[in-house]
């Protein structure tokens, strides 16, 4: 079942702006990911964080994640026109006994960001 | 990386017909492929996870007799959606998962009138 929310649920800003968008989960975890999705067509994969880190960056991206609150986020620097697009995050449960579900992801219903040039 | 292919990349179909959709993982091998749907303007939603050498296993709502799913090797599995109707247009995309990451197709959009 979907459990992912994500806020905004649309997000326009002009290029240069920086672009944050927010994802929320219920259940225990073993990572959660961003995706990234052009009108239309398949998934680019961002970055992936695991349960035990706070923070990762990669380029021009940082994606925090707090366990506690069951919440990410996912900040885009200095935008450009090319970031506009669907993002996604998608979490990987964890299950009991230790055991995992990779690939089995479970998506939140997205951001869609429009980058004005 | 890893590479997953997946094809069509779009197909419309008629009312009442089957429509066949291949997942094949290019470099690698996965005994576990997954089989997710997504409505316009929508998120992705997982069908069903597909099990090399046994039945898939379907979320729930997800009709089995309807969207058949066979992962007969290491590096294909498809998904058939049998007799289509309209309100089964709808984008279809396929993962497989290498080293705890998924790998996805391309997507396959399908389009029945």
């Amino acid at each position: 079942s979907q459990q992912g929310e994500e806020d905004p649920q649309a997000l326009s800003i002009q290029e240069g702006e920086n672009a944050t968008m927010n994802c929320s989960y219920k259940t225990s975890i073993n990572n959660l990911q961003w995706y990234r999705q052009n009108s239309g067509r398949g998934l680019v994969h961002l970055i992936l964080i695991r349960s035990n880190e706070r923070e990762k960056h990669s380029g021009r991206l940082r994606v925090t994640l707090d366990t506690s609150k069951k919440s990410s986020s996912l900040l885009i620097t200095a935008s450009r026109a090319a970031d506009t697009a669907s993002y996604f995050c998608a979490t990987e449960p964890r299950i009991s006994a230790g055991g995992t579900s990779y690939g089995k992801l479970t998506f939140g219903q997205g951001t869609i960001l429009t980058v004005h040039p | 990386g890893a590479v997953v292919s997946q094809h069509p990349s779009w197909v419309i179909c008629k009312s009442g017909t089957s429509v066949k959709i291949e997942c094949r993982s290019l470099d690698f091998q996965a005994t576990t492929m997954f089989w997710y749907r997504q409505f316009p303007k929508q998120s992705l939603m997982l069908m069903a996870t597909s099990n090399e050498g046994s039945k898939a296993t379907y979320e729930q709502g997800v009709e089995k007799d309807k969207f058949l799913i066979n992962h007969a090797s290491l590096t294909l599995s498809t998904l058939t959606v049998t007799s289509a109707h309209p309100e089964d247009s709808s984008f279809y995309i396929c993962s497989a998962s290498l080293g705890g990451l998924a790998f996805f197709g391309q997507g396959t959009r399908l389009t029945v009138v």
